[in-house]
Parts: structure tokens; sequence; C-alpha cells
């Protein structure tokens, strides 16, 4: 089945410090990828989505400046978190799809604490 | 707007009694419907999806969903309970909005199935 590997799994960062996520899909080009954030015990936020070779649709209340989403390849997607703060501490997971027709694919996510 | 309910926080189930989990949607046109299982620490994992055809779909690890049309709803089922399916369930439909098909996600049911 299709795969998409995220890393780091978990990161520990100090505030003010950027922080970068890679989401990639090993066996498949993936056209579009997703970027979540989920609190405890809370659904998956939508951030932002990504089409390779363009820029990144945010969704309403997400900072691109703070979130910086770069799909630079088919394979690959990446979130940075810059100049991170404790608030920022959460789950990010990122998901990918071939198609549109074809189920989202998710990594394992991403636990990031910042202190 | 499109929109997911899942009604229940939790649901306790005895090993080897069938299950339900319960999900009802809004959306305009015709729903594309999934569901996904999230493990601890963990990524989302795709379990089934229903687009068109048949109402009965068939899905990974032995689990079903029926989709009702008049009821707007698309039931996660399994005949049979394993402690191993101990995990948190998501429920999705496909929307469009800001030019991209997403995914909008219910807030999760807790599956507690004890021995």
């Amino acid at each position: 089945g299709a795969v998409v590997s995220q890393h780091p799994s978990r990161v520990i960062c100090k505030s003010g410090t950027s922080v970068k996520i890679e989401c990639r899909s090993l066996d498949f080009q993936a056209t579009t990828m997703f970027w979540y954030r989920q609190f405890p015990k809370q659904s998956l936020m939508l951030m932002a989505t990504s089409n390779e070779g363009s820029k990144a649709t945010y969704e309403q209340g997400v900072e691109k400046d703070k979130f910086l989403i770069n799909h630079a390849s088919l394979t690959l997607s990446t979130l940075t978190v810059t100049s991170a703060h404790p608030e920022d501490s959460s789950f990010y997971i990122c998901s990918a799809r071939g198609s549109i027709e074809s189920p989202l694919h998710f990594g394992n996510g991403t636990r990031l604490t910042v202190t | 707007a499109q929109s997911v309910a899942q009604p229940e926080d939790q649901v306790n189930v005895a090993e080897g009694n069938p299950l339900t989990v319960k999900c009802t949607y809004s959306v305009s046109g015709n729903p594309y419907l999934f569901w996904y299982v999230q493990y601890p620490n963990r990524g989302l994992q795709f379990l089934l999806k229903y687009i068109t055809g048949d109402n009965l779909v068939k899905g990974s690890y032995g689990f079903e969903a029926e989709f009702n049309k008049s009821q707007t709803s698309f039931h996660l089922k399994k005949p049979s309970a394993l402690v191993s399916d101990s995990a948190l369930y998501f429920c999705a439909v496909r929307g469009f909005s800001g030019g991209y098909n997403k995914l909008i996600f219910g807030a999760g049911t807790r599956l507690a199935v004890h021995p």
C-alpha cells in the first residue's frame, strides 16, 4: 500500500528556534499534500494544502509566515515552524494523495514540544 | 456547509461483540465518505471509503460501513470486536473550498474494547 514517511517523529526545541518537518511519499507521486495539526483529544485541524510547484493554500487563521510550507517535488513537502513558541507545541500530521479519487495516506505524525 | 458529526466521544464494547461507531454528514451533492483509524502517537490509517455503488462497503481489518442516504449516515461496523481494535476512529467527508478538495473530519470516537 501507499506509504507516507514523516520525519522526525519527535522534536524538542527551544523557544525562538525554527523546526522543519519533512513529509515524503515513498511509492507514489503526491500531487497534493495536506498538513494537519492535532491537539490532545481533538480532531485534526487542516492547516494548509500544497500542490507541487505552487504556493500552499492556508486555512483561515493559520499564519503563513509562521508555518512555511514548501512542496518542491512530487514526493516531498516540508513544514517549517518559524520562531517556535510553547503554544506551537502540538502533534503535526501530513498526508498525501496521488489523484483526486485516491484516499489520503497519512504520515505517522511529529510531536513538537517547544520549551 | 460541509460537516461531519460523530455523536459519541467514546464507545465501549466487550470483545467478541459487534460494534458500531456512528457518523452523520452534511454535504451538498453526492458525498465521498471515509473512515480512518488512529493509534496513539501515530498518523491516520485508511479503513474504507464510499464513493458510489453498493451501500455496504467493506474495508480493512474486517470493518465495514453502511451508507444511508436518507439518514445521511455512514456508520462503521464490525461483527466481532477485538481488543486490538481499541483506537480513535475518524469519519470524514470530502468537501470543496478554496479551490481544493479536502477532507473534513469528525471529532473522532474513541473505541474501547475490553476483554
